[in-house]
């Protein structure tokens, strides 16, 4: 059984660009959820995406937009990348919204230059 | 406004002995707590969970105590071994449906053989 897989593991990128990572869920999970982690911080949340909508929304700008498919993965897009953008970003999925506990993924690992 | 605290960074502990991490939340509407570990390189792996309507669940080793009075929550690892050593987050989620989880900053347990 496939648990959470996120690609790319390490990302470098320049002040200004875009990047896109992405998400699959573990198997028979339909709700997935977007955490970044800075360095020696716990996980933040930045939405939550179940039946291809936004659900909820944490405290950041819309430089922050995502996606999810119909077969549930997802994609995180940063654009105009900051240097505080550096972190590693979380993925994780659920069964569905509300109280389902969450399962992460390994994580992308996003330097900005 | 850190909502979960974990205020010992780090703890150090015998081979053995008990492992007792403590966190602390001020949002009286939290209602459903968790802990994490988390090895390098990996993502957050669900550790236990403890709705406000228990004060203790124990799964092996690992028992979650809640006192909602105080505000604090604890978990305890029995018998400590190596493999435990890891970076332990708490989490908590309010009865309000918002479905992201506010992480504590952590605390880096190292168990000595």
């Amino acid at each position: 059984d496939a648990g959470v897989t996120q690609s790319p593991t390490h990302l470098i990128k320049t002040r200004g660009q875009q990047v896109t990572l992405r998400c699959s869920p573990k198997s028979g999970h339909d709700t997935v959820s977007w955490y970044q982690q800075a360095l020696g911080q716990g996980p933040q949340f930045i939405f939550q995406y179940y039946e291809e909508e936004e659900r909820q929304r944490g405290n950041f700008p819309d430089r922050f937009s995502g996606h999810q498919f119909p077969n549930y993965s997802s994609e995180l897009n940063v654009n105009a990348l900051l240097l505080g953008d550096s972190a590693l970003y979380l993925c994780a999925s659920s069964l569905s919204p509300g109280r389902e506990t969450q399962y992460f993924g390994p994580g992308t690992r996003l330097l900005v230059l | 406004d850190q909502q979960v605290k974990q205020n010992s960074p780090s703890l150090s502990v015998q081979e053995g002995r008990i492992s007792i991490l403590n966190c602390d939340y001020t949002n009286s509407m939290f209602d459903y707590f968790l802990w994490y570990k988390k090895y390098p390189a990996e993502g957050p792996t669900f550790l236990i969970s403890i709705s406000s309507i228990k004060d203790k669940n124990e799964d092996g080793r690992f028992t979650v105590f809640l006192n909602k009075s105080a505000k604090h929550l604890s978990l305890h690892i029995v018998p400590s071994q190596p493999g435990d050593s890891a970076v332990y987050f708490c989490a908590a989620s309010d009865i309000s449906g918002t479905y992201k989880y506010i992480f504590g900053t952590g605390t880096r347990l190292k168990v000595l053989a």
